[in-house]
């Protein structure tokens, strides 16, 4: 039972490239969120899914799609990357919106250079 | 817009010592608040979670306390140990909603 899994754990990118932060979830949780974690600032939300097939924006959208595929995945594409994206990304899933248990992905660390 | 305060950002103490962490939230709808405990290279891990109807909650050496009049709630730790050594990060959601706001985190360090 792995929980939630986020791939890649690293990436390098140039600024302008693209690529997409995947995130699988085998706990059968409805919802599913990916944040932002930079020193200082805590979790900040930037986009999450309440259910399959449907997405909304978080605090910090500006920059990022993100694709609900079925009940499991949950992806985050970055598609002309930017210096300020640099950052630690988790990905976390919760039985249902609003007052219940986060689980947190092991993160994906990007550099934006 | 609604926020959470947590203090202290650092916090040292000698093992066996006991730790308070402090967070002040603004959403006088919020009425779940948990806390989670973030080790080094991993994701943050719920250890201990409180309720707007409960005053108090604790599990072994951890406990949580909380004052809606006053919009304050705290993590308590007694007898710490050096596996404690985390960064620890409180939040507050609403009812029903995926607004969960974080605080900016404590970072613990138990000396031995």
């Amino acid at each position: 039972n792995a929980g939630v899994t986020q791939t890649p754990k690293f990436q390098v990118l140039k600024t302008g490239q693209s690529m997409t932060l995947q995130c699988a979830q085998d706990m059968n949780h409805n919802s599913m969120y990916w944040y932002r974690q930079d020193p200082g600032m805590g979790l900040r939300l930037i986009y999450y899914s309440a259910s399959e097939g449907t997405t909304d924006k978080g605090e910090v959208p500006n920059g990022y799609n993100v694709s609900r595929l079925n009940k499991r995945e949950f992806s985050l594409r970055l598609e002309s990357a930017a210096p300020s994206q640099t950052s630690v990304y988790f990905c976390a899933t919760e039985e249902a919106a609003g007052g219940q248990k986060l689980f947190f992905g092991s993160g994906t660390q990007l550099s934006v250079l | 817009g609604e926020n959470v305060e947590q203090h202290p950002s650092t916090l040292s103490v000698q093992e066996g010592d006991s730790a308070v962490i402090k967070c002040t939230y603004s959403d006088s709808a919020s009425n779940y608040f948990p806390w989670y405990k973030q080790e080094l290279g991993k994701g943050p891990q719920l250890i201990i979670d409180i309720r707007s109807n409960v005053g108090e909650k604790k599990d072994q050496r951890i406990a949580v306390t909380l004052n809606k009049t006053a919009k304050h709630f705290s993590l308590h730790i007694t007898e710490t140990q050096p596996e404690d050594s985390a960064v620890y990060f409180c939040a507050a959601a609403s009812p029903g909603t995926y607004k969960y706001i974080f605080g900016t985190g404590t970072r613990l360090k138990v000396l031995a």
